[in-house]
């Protein structure tokens, strides 16, 4: 079954400096990993996505995360963090099986952002 | 584009009252869900639909819980009767389909907030 650690429930970093969220992936197959940003009461939104192409996957806003096989790992990454930045991240596998579309979500990192 | 509709958008009800939540998709998308956030986790799917079929609804209580989606369109989730426990954000989300098969980005609803006292 596939499954995802977020291995930081709350980040807090200051404006200008980089911002590094963890994700483990467990997974049977080969994965599809997405990375939603959820806002204070606005819906989820997709940062990235990562599907058996380029390892190092770019999103919105300056995100990116890499793909590494050999650590099972996911993490989000942006070179300077913004104000509006904050909010929460969840890292997310696809589920596999028929016409299942499933998102197994973890359970969120928190980012703060300090002026 | 607009994008995926709730409403409510927060509701308050006692336990074992009967409560509802409308959903209005993406025009032109046929696969909707719906999941649960409950505070301080991340969000489980309770059933998904493709057109007006169930193709995945085995996280769903469906001893309280049902949904529907019968023109294939909007859809409705309803809880009766409540628990405590169901006191969560309720996620709607639709995705296009090709081919038969949702493999696609899905769009996500602001959710509705129930609380159950």
């Amino acid at each position: 079954a596939q499954s995802v650690t977020q291995l930081d429930s709350h980040v807090s970093v200051s404006e200008g400096t980089p911002v590094l969220l963890r994700c483990n992936y467990s997974s049977s197959y080969s994965p599809s990993l997405f990375w939603y940003v959820q806002h204070p009461n606005k819906g989820l939104q997709l940062l990235l996505k990562y599907t058996s192409a380029a390892t190092l996957v770019k999103g919105i806003n300056g995100f990116e995360a890499e793909f590494k096989k050999s650590e099972t790992s996911f993490h989000l990454t942006k070179p300077s963090a913004h104000m509006s930045d904050a909010a929460e991240y969840f890292c997310v596998v696809r589920g596999r099986g028929g016409a299942t579309n499933k998102l197994i979500f973890g359970t969120g990192t928190l980012l703060a952002v300090q002026p | 584009e607009a994008g995926v509709a709730q409403s409510p958008r927060y509701k308050i009800i006692e336990k074992r009252q009967s409560v509802a939540f409308w959903c209005n998709p993406i025009s032109g998308h046929a696969t909707l869900y719906w999941y649960q956030q409950i505070l301080g986790q991340g969000p489980k799917l309770l059933i998904q639909f493709q057109n007006n079929g169930v193709v995945d609804d085995s996280q769903l209580p469906k001893d309280r819980f049902s949904a529907e989606r019968l023109k294939g369109v909007d859809s409705t989730l309803k809880i009766q009767p409540a628990k405590l426990e169901d006191s969560a954000v309720y996620l709607c989300a639709s995705s296009f389909t090709s081919g038969g098969f949702s493999y696609n980005e899905q769009f996500f609803g602001p959710g509705t907030r129930l609380t159950v006292l």
